[in-house]
C-alpha cells in the first residue's frame, strides 16, 4: 500500500494569511497526486491534481510537488473562514485504478 | 444532473443483520468505488469496479460483497453486520480511461451497528 501522511492539525491561521498544508508519501514511484476538500458532514470534492514536479496555480491556490523529496504540498492565499475545512491528499493506489487518501489535515481560518 | 446518488442515507442495523448500500452514477463513467471513512482514519477503500463487469478488492474488503449491477450501479452488502463496520460509507465515480482521474463522492451513508 502507498502511504500518504499528514498531520492531522488543526491548523489555525487568520483571515488572510497563507495556510500551508503539507503532504509526504513513500512511494517514490508515484506519478499523480491530488487535493480534496471535505467540510464537515460533506463528500469530498477535488480542489487540484497535479503530476509535475514545480508548482501548479489556480486561483488562490497552489499546489507545489517535489518527487526527489517526496511530497506534496497545498498553499491556499488569503485564507478566508469559508476555507474551513478537512483537507485530504491523495495518490494513485498500487491497482493503477483507485486512489489512496491521507487521513487529512483540519483547517480553521479565524475571522 | 444528480451526480452519484447512494441510498439509504442513514441506516441502523442490530449484529447480525445484512443490508446493501445501494449507489447509482449518470455520468457515464467507466470506474466506480466504495470508501469508508472512521475519525482519524480517513478513507479507506473497500471495492472498486475499474470497468462493468469487473470488480476488486481494496484495502478493507472483509464483511463486505459488492455487485457492479451495471455501468450506473454499483451496490456494497454487509452480509452480517458488525460494530466494527459502524462508518460514513461514500461510493464515488470516475472516467477511468487513464487512471483514476477526478473522483466524484456521493453524499454519503451514515451506517450504525449496534
Amino acid at each position: 500500500q502507498k502511504e500518504v501522511e499528514q498531520n492531522s492539525g488543526p491548523l489555525s491561521v487568520p483571515e488572510g494569511a497563507i495556510a500551508s498544508l503539507n503532504c509526504t508519501y513513500s512511494d517514490r514511484g508515484s506519478q499523480s497526486f491530488f487535493w480534496y476538500r471535505q467540510y464537515s458532514g460533506k463528500s469530498p470534492e477535488l480542489i487540484m491534481s497535479i503530476y509535475s514536479n514545480g508548482d501548479k496555480e489556480d486561483g488562490r491556490f497552489t499546489a507545489q510537488l517535489n518527487k526527489a523529496s517526496q511530497y506534496v504540498s497545498l498553499l491556499i492565499r488569503d485564507s478566508q473562514p469559508s476555507d474551513s475545512a478537512t483537507y485530504l491528499c491523495a495518490l494513485v493506489d498500487n491497482s493503477g485504478y483507485a486512489l489512496n487518501f491521507g487521513k487529512g489535515t483540519s483547517l480553521l481560518v479565524t475571522p | 444532473n444528480a451526480g452519484v446518488t447512494q441510498t439509504p442515507k442513514f441506516q441502523v442495523l442490530k449484529t447480525g443483520q445484512s443490508m446493501t448500500l445501494q449507489c447509482a452514477q449518470d455520468m457515464n463513467h467507466n470506474s466506480m468505488y466504495w470508501y469508508r471513512q472512521d475519525p482519524g482514519m480517513g478513507l479507506r477503500l473497500i471495492y472498486y469496479s475499474a470497468s462493468e463487469g469487473t470488480t476488486d478488492k481494496g484495502e478493507v474488503p472483509n464483511g463486505y460483497n459488492v455487485s457492479r449491477l451495471n455501468k450506473r450501479e454499483f451496490s456494497l452488502r454487509l452480509e452480517s453486520a458488525a460494530p466494527s463496520q459502524t462508518s460514513v460509507y461514500f461510493c464515488a465515480s470516475s472516467h477511468g480511461l487513464v487512471g483514476p482521474g477526478e473522483l466524484f463522492f456521493g453524499e454519503g451513508s451514515r451506517l450504525t451497528v449496534l
